[in-house]
């Protein structure tokens, strides 16, 4: 299995650009979790599905975000427009059953906004 | 609102020495999940531990939970510097699949 699959690894956007940032979860899993990992607030979640459908977005930090899953295979985190306060690791992770189960993370794309 | 804080945060310690880790989470909680984070790397999990008492153990690192003190622990015996990484738990809201997780407590072991 080829684990948690993100791309891109880093990307650099100037404020004001859309971002969109792209996962493939672990086939199977019914879980896909969007984490943001900074210095100050450490890892936080904006947004899970299962299968497929939004559960929880109280974490996304306003209208700016937005996140889809089209399909068990494919999501994507969108930012528009960008902000210098976006630039963070945001982290894809997926479960096999929610939190019964420990969540696997991808590599994480490295968002910088300048 | 769950919340999960680990002490330290930051800890230098010497090869060989013993030391233990703090997790403490708010509300009551069904799990408690401990992960490593290599520097510029994902997560990586280490242990789940399910019920009062539960104690897992692999290599130099052991983990235990304590339901009625809501607390984990994480013990180091005989550090080594391959050990040296940020070390997380976190840990479920009740009625919810998502994970809360802790600030991280970043260890480097010194040769």
């Amino acid at each position: 299995d080829a684990g948690v699959i993100q791309s891109p690894r880093h990307e650099v956007t100037e404020m004001g650009q859309e971002v969109t940032l792209r996962c493939k979860p672990i086939s199977g899993h019914d879980y896909l979790f969007w984490y943001r990992q900074t210095m100050m607030r450490g890892l936080e979640l904006l947004i899970y599905f299962n299968n497929n459908v939004p559960i929880d977005d109280s974490g996304m930090p306003e209208d700016r975000f937005s996140a889809k899953m089209p399909n068990a295979s494919f999501s994507t985190l969108k930012i528009q427009p960008s902000e210098p306060r976006d630039s963070a690791v945001y982290f894809c992770a997926s479960s096999l059953s929610g939190h019964l189960s420990p969540l696997h993370f991808g590599n994480g794309t490295r968002l910088t906004v300048t | 609102e769950l919340k999960v804080e680990q002490n330290p945060l930051f800890l230098s310690m010497q090869e060989g020495k013993n030391y233990t880790i703090y997790c403490n989470y708010s509300t009551t909680s069904d799990r408690l999940y401990w992960y490593r984070q290599d520097p510029g790397k994902s997560l990586e999990s280490l242990f789940v531990l399910l019920s009062n008492g539960a104690v897992k153990q692999e290599g130099r690192l052991m983990a235990s939970l304590d339901t009625k003190a809501r607390l984990s622990t994480l013990h180091i015996t005989a550090a080594v510097h391959d050990l040296s990484a940020t070390y997380f738990c976190a840990a479920p809201p009740g009625g919810s699949e998502k994970l809360v997780f802790g600030k991280g407590m970043k260890l480097t072991v010194n040769p």
